[in-house]
């Protein structure tokens, strides 16, 4: 059964730092691999969507890397702003046939301090 | 504009009342799926449809019920709430067929069951 780690569960940094968020994953049989964003009592916006032959996945100041084989993924956010405060999930999408289902971490809150 | 809507946002009720939360995608998805989501839980998938007619348990299904007869809708029943069911819930739609198309999720709905 697949399972998803995000370390580390909460996170503040100053206004202006690079960070990284980390995710880990035991099955390593994936279609893809998605970063999300939530904000409070919010939905969930999709940031990054990497495919399994991929190794890296960029938007603006976001950017993402996955390690199939290590079942390891990183969100890198540059100069990091008080507007990217929020929850970020990562899911994988199995490859086991009839589901489609997403497999979420527990999320990473991030706090970016003015 | 691409969109999955559900309704209603937020819903108070009490045991035993029966309620169903709407989920609609305009996108001809074929793959539409119910989430809950509770702090220290993350999200956790409750059924799941992959086309017209075919539904499938998912990890959390029970107190809950789905169907799908037409390809736009997936609504969730809730036939005698309980509190447990407390939480916040979301409809995710997507492209199926064992794609790597990434899946949008609807704004969710937050339901208190007293």
């Amino acid at each position: 059964k697949q399972e998803v780690t995000q370390i580390p569960a909460a996170l503040s940094v100053p206004e202006g730092e690079n960070l990284v968020l980390n995710c880990s994953f035991t099955d390593s049989a994936i279609y893809n691999l998605q970063w999300f964003r939530q904000d409070p009592g919010k939905g969930l916006t999709s940031l990054l969507l990497i495919q399994s032959s991929q190794r890296e996945q960029t938007s603006g100041r976001l950017n993402a890397s996955l390690d199939k084989s290590s079942g390891r993924s990183t969100l890198y956010i540059a100069a990091s702003q008080p507007g990217d405060s929020a929850t970020y999930l990562c899911a994988v999408r199995g490859t086991q046939g009839g589901s489609e289902k997403l497999v979420f971490g527990k999320g990473t809150k991030l706090t970016v301090n003015p | 504009e691409a969109q999955v809507t559900q309704n209603p946002r937020y819903l108070i009720t009490v045991t035993g009342k029966k309620l169903t939360v709407t989920c609609s995608q305009n996108m001809n998805h074929e793959y539409m799926s119910w989430y809950r989501q509770d702090p220290g839980l993350g999200l956790r998938q409750i059924y799941y449809s992959m086309n017209v007619e075919v539904t499938d348990k998912g990890d959390v299904p029970e107190g809950y019920k789905v169907s799908r007869k037409e390809k736009r809708n997936f609504p969730l029943i809730l036939e005698s709430p309980s509190p447990n069911q407390t939480s916040l819930y979301f409809c995710a739609s997507g492209p199926g067929g064992g794609g790597t198309d990434t899946q949008y999720f609807g704004p969710g709905t937050r339901l208190t069951v007293l």
